[in-house]
Parts: C-alpha cells; sequence; structure tokens
C-alpha cells in the first residue's frame, strides 16, 4: 500500500524567502507524484505534477527516489501563494490506480 | 464546462438525520471520486466510481456511509443517521480517461455541520 507524508501541518514564511513544503512516500513500485493547491474559497486544483517536469507559479517540484520525497519548491514567496498544498502519489502502472493524498501542509506568507 | 458541481454547499443538520449530498460530474468524464476533509486527517478518499460502477469503498468509514451513481451525470454520498463527528467538508471529483485520466478535477464542496 501507498503513503503520503507531509510532516508540515503550518509553515509560515516571509514575502521574498524561499519556500520548501516536503512531501515523503512510501510505494514498492514506480510512482506518479502531484502537488494540488486549494486557495482560499477556490477548488483544490492540480498545480503540477512530476512527470510534466514544469514549473507552474513559480513553483518547482522534484522526484527523488532515493529519498523518495517530492518536495515543492519556490525562491521567493508571495503573498498570493497563501494556500493549503497537498502532495499525492499514484501508482504508475496499467490501468487506473487511486491516487492518495497526504494530510496537507497550510502555507502562510506574511507581508 | 461549469465544473463538478455539488450542492448543497452548506448544511447544517441535528444528529440522527439522514444527510444527502450531491454531485455532477464534468461530462465525459469516466470517473468520480467522493472525499472527505477534516483539519486531522486532511484529504481521505471514501470512494469511486468508474463508468456508474464503484470501485472501491474501502474508505467508506462506516455503515451509515453509502455512494450511488445512478447515471453518468449524477451522483450522491448519503449518511445515515448523520453524527457530530461527521462534520467535514465533502468534496466531489471527476477524472477523465486517457492521457490525462490521472488528472483530478474538483467540486466546490459541501461543508457539513451536524449538531
Amino acid at each position: 500500500a501507498q503513503r503520503v507524508t507531509q510532516p508540515e501541518k503550518l509553515l509560515s514564511v516571509f514575502k521574498g524567502a524561499p519556500v520548501e513544503l516536503k512531501c515523503n512516500y512510501s510505494y514498492s513500485g514506480s510512482p506518479e507524484l502531484f502537488w494540488y493547491v486549494q486557495y482560499s474559497r477556490q477548488r483544490l486544483q492540480l498545480l503540477l505534477r512530476h512527470i510534466s517536469r514544469e514549473s507552474i507559479k513559480g513553483f518547482t517540484a522534484d522526484l527523488n527516489k532515493g529519498e523518495t520525497s517530492f518536495h515543492l519548491k519556490k525562491p521567493f514567496a508571495q503573498e498570493e501563494d497563501s494556500a493549503m498544498y497537498y502532495c499525492a502519489l499514484r501508482p504508475y502502472s496499467g490501468g487506473y490506480q487511486k491516487v492518495t493524498f497526504g494530510t496537507g501542509t497550510k502555507l502562510q506568507v506574511i507581508p | 464546462d461549469a465544473g463538478v458541481i455539488q450542492s448543497p454547499r452548506h448544511e447544517v443538520t441535528e444528529m440522527g438525520q439522514e444527510v444527502t449530498l450531491r454531485c455532477k460530474p464534468i461530462s465525459g468524464h469516466d470517473y468520480l471520486f467522493w472525499y472527505r476533509q477534516t483539519m486531522m486527517r486532511g484529504l481521505e478518499l471514501l470512494i469511486y466510481f468508474n463508468n456508474n460502477v464503484p470501485i472501491d469503498d474501502s474508505g467508506m468509514p462506516e455503515d451509515r456511509f453509502s455512494a450511488k451513481m445512478p447515471n453518468a451525470s449524477f451522483s450522491t454520498l448519503k449518511i445515515q443517521p448523520s453524527e457530530p463527528r461527521d462534520s467535514a467538508v465533502y468534496f466531489c471529483a471527476s477524472s477523465p480517461s486517457g492521457g490525462y485520466k490521472n488528472i483530478q478535477y474538483f467540486g466546490a464542496g459541501t461543508r457539513l455541520s451536524v449538531l
């Protein structure tokens, strides 16, 4: 069975400071990793997925299979980044496999 | 497309009452999911459907919870009888088949308060 761990429930940083939201996973096979974000009064939505290897809103995340991590990073935090962030994992195999979400980290950017 | 539509947005009920949450997925999506969000446990998958058929209901907490999907455009999550510990935000999400089958599109959620 797969598991996703987000060790921090709340992360507070000052505007302009670097951000790193931690995500660790356990899964014996090949995983597909995602970050979802929920801004205040908005729907939960996909931020990025590791197979796309893209930067969204200045955020990047690299899959580190050795450390089984998929940390979300941004060099300079902005106030509009304040939101709830969820890391999620799906087994990368044929057919549909359910997605497992972490418990989420609330990012608070202090002006 | 208006996205995934959930109703009601807010529900306040008394312990012991029946609660029915509703969801309309995005047209053409083959998968539908029901999640529960709480501060303590984060986002938990309750059940998901593929082509209207329940595939995995292992996350449904107990027999008081049931979910149906009578057709491709409608699903319900029912709690009977409701209890205060059921208070949470319930999300519905849908997902297409094909290359983007692993991306989930969420509704705005139903905030349930059981007094």
